[in-house]
């Protein structure tokens, strides 16, 4: 069956520190890939997106994310985190063909607090 | 930067009570989705919409629910006759299909708020 999953419910890191947030996903052929973030009150925002190419992909706020087929992976990084990445951050998958199809299937979401 | 609206932001109703959840796409996206996310629980697609005509439908899209484009700037989710499951933020979201790789990216609203009692 098709699924996402974040291990990680909550995690709190010092401002300044890096962040690695896991997804690990269940596919049947190569997906599209895709980190979201939703801030208190907000909607879901786009970090970044993998379709095909270059592995690594940067995204918006300084966050990037490595796909890493062998081991069904797009876990998600920032080298240095700043009290405004407080959210939480959800992993997606879809269809990797183009149409009208936006079935996109989320993670449970990771929750970022981050200290002074 | 373009935006997807949705109104209302929270709206509470007594079970059994229609609903009509608003949308306003971006202006040039072609398809239209609705998922939603019952608290503390995934967020789920509900349906896809292409073209006037419903493109895909999960389990959760039964008959209680509808959607319709009743112009050309908003896109509804009805639905019919609410039960206390139904509580949940429901977001609307639109794309285009990406030229260069021919994948859809999907801009999503703020979210409705729905609080069924």
């Amino acid at each position: 069956a098709q699924s996402v999953t974040q291990p990680d419910i909550h995690i709190t890191v010092s401002e300044g520190a890096s962040l690695e947030l896991r997804c690990n996903y269940s596919y049947g052929a190569t997906p599209y890939l895709f980190w979201y973030v939703q801030s208190p009150g907000q909607g879901l925002q786009l970090l970044l997106k993998y379709f095909s190419g270059d592995t690594l992909v940067q995204g918006i706020k300084g966050f990037e994310a490595e796909f890493k087929r062998s081991q069904s992976s797009f876990n998600l990084r920032k080298p240095s985190v700043h009290w405004s990445d407080a959210a939480e951050y959800f992993c997606a998958v879809g269809p990797n063909y183009g149409g009208s199809q936006g079935n996109l299937i989320f993670g449970k979401g990771t929750k970022l607090s981050v200290k002074p | 930067e373009p935006e997807v609206t949705q109104t209302p932001s929270h709206q509470v109703t007594q079970m059994g009570q229609e609903v009509i959840l608003r949308c306003v796409p971006i202006s040039n996206h072609l398809y239209f989705y609705w998922y939603r996310q019952i608290l503390g629980q995934k967020v789920e697609f509900l349906v896809s919409f292409y073209n006037n005509e419903i493109s895909e439908k999960s389990e959760i899209f039964d008959d209680q629910f509808s959607v319709e484009r009743p112009d050309g700037s908003n896109f509804t989710l009805k639905i019919r006759s609410t039960k206390l499951e139904d509580s949940a933020m429901y977001f609307c979201a639109s794309s285009e299909i990406s030229r260069a790789s021919g994948a859809n990216v999907l801009t999503f609203g703020a979210g409705s708020r729905l609080t069924v009692l």
